[in-house]
């Protein structure tokens, strides 16, 4: 039973670039959370998802930033114009309908 | 006031010992508490999960909350070298499905 699985798991891009984060859940599981950890500091939560909706993005920026997650395929994190602030290991994360999160291993995003 | 916070560590403990970690947190309307243990570089792991008032034991592990005191803890008995790591509190407000909120963690260092 495979994890969470993202990719790429490392991530260059050049200032004014578009970076793009995919994430496939685990089987069976049809919500999916995006967080973002900066060195030494906790996982801050950016966008909560289910297949074809935005449950709750409170946590996102209110530019350069988008998610989706549609009825085929990988959940997207999609940065646009990517700033040297933007470096940060991005995680996935899903779970099963009231059940637990679990993680998956991270993009690391180098800004340059 | 953050809304979750942990001791700002690091935590060092010898090899056998008794590790205490601890997290308090601001919304009293919190239900699920949950503590991750993250190595460097890797994804934050589930250890523990616990949702009413008490104790909660799992092999080596003791999770305790106090709703009354917003508290939260994690002990560690028969600490090992390998239990090495950040360890992240998190609180979720409304239920199964709803973004989980972090502390910043505390290193813990195992000496032999």
């Amino acid at each position: 039973n495979a994890g969470v699985m993202q990719n790429p798991r490392h991530l260059v891009r050049r200032r004014g670039q578009e970076a793009r984060l995919r994430c496939s859940p685990m089987k069976g599981h049809s919500h999916v959370y995006w967080y973002r950890q900066l060195p030494e500091e906790g996982l801050k939560f950016m966008v909560y998802l289910q297949k074809e909706n935005i449950i709750d993005e409170s946590g996102m920026p209110k530019e350069r930033f988008s998610a989706e997650f549609p009825k085929e395929g990988p959940s997207i994190l999609r940065i646009q114009q990517v700033v040297r602030g933007d470096s940060a290991a991005y995680f996935c994360a899903s779970s099963p309908p009231a059940g637990l999160v679990h993680f998956g291993n991270g993009t690391r995003l180098t800004v340059t | 006031q953050k809304e979750v916070e942990q001791n700002s560590g690091p935590l060092s403990v010898p090899e056998g010992a008794i590790a205490s970690l601890n997290c308090t947190y601001s919304d009293r309307g919190s239900q699920s508490f949950f503590w991750y243990r993250q190595y460097s570089g890797k994804s934050p792991e589930l250890i523990m999960s616990i949702y009413s008032n008490g104790d909660k034991e799992d092999g080596r592990f003791t999770a305790q909350l106090n709703k009354a005191s917003q508290y939260v803890s994690l002990l560690i008995r028969d600490s090992q070298p390998s239990d090495s790591a950040t360890y992240l509190c998190a609180v979720q407000r409304d239920g199964a499905n709803s973004k989980l909120t972090f502390g910043k963690g505390i290193t813990l260092s195992v000496r032999p």
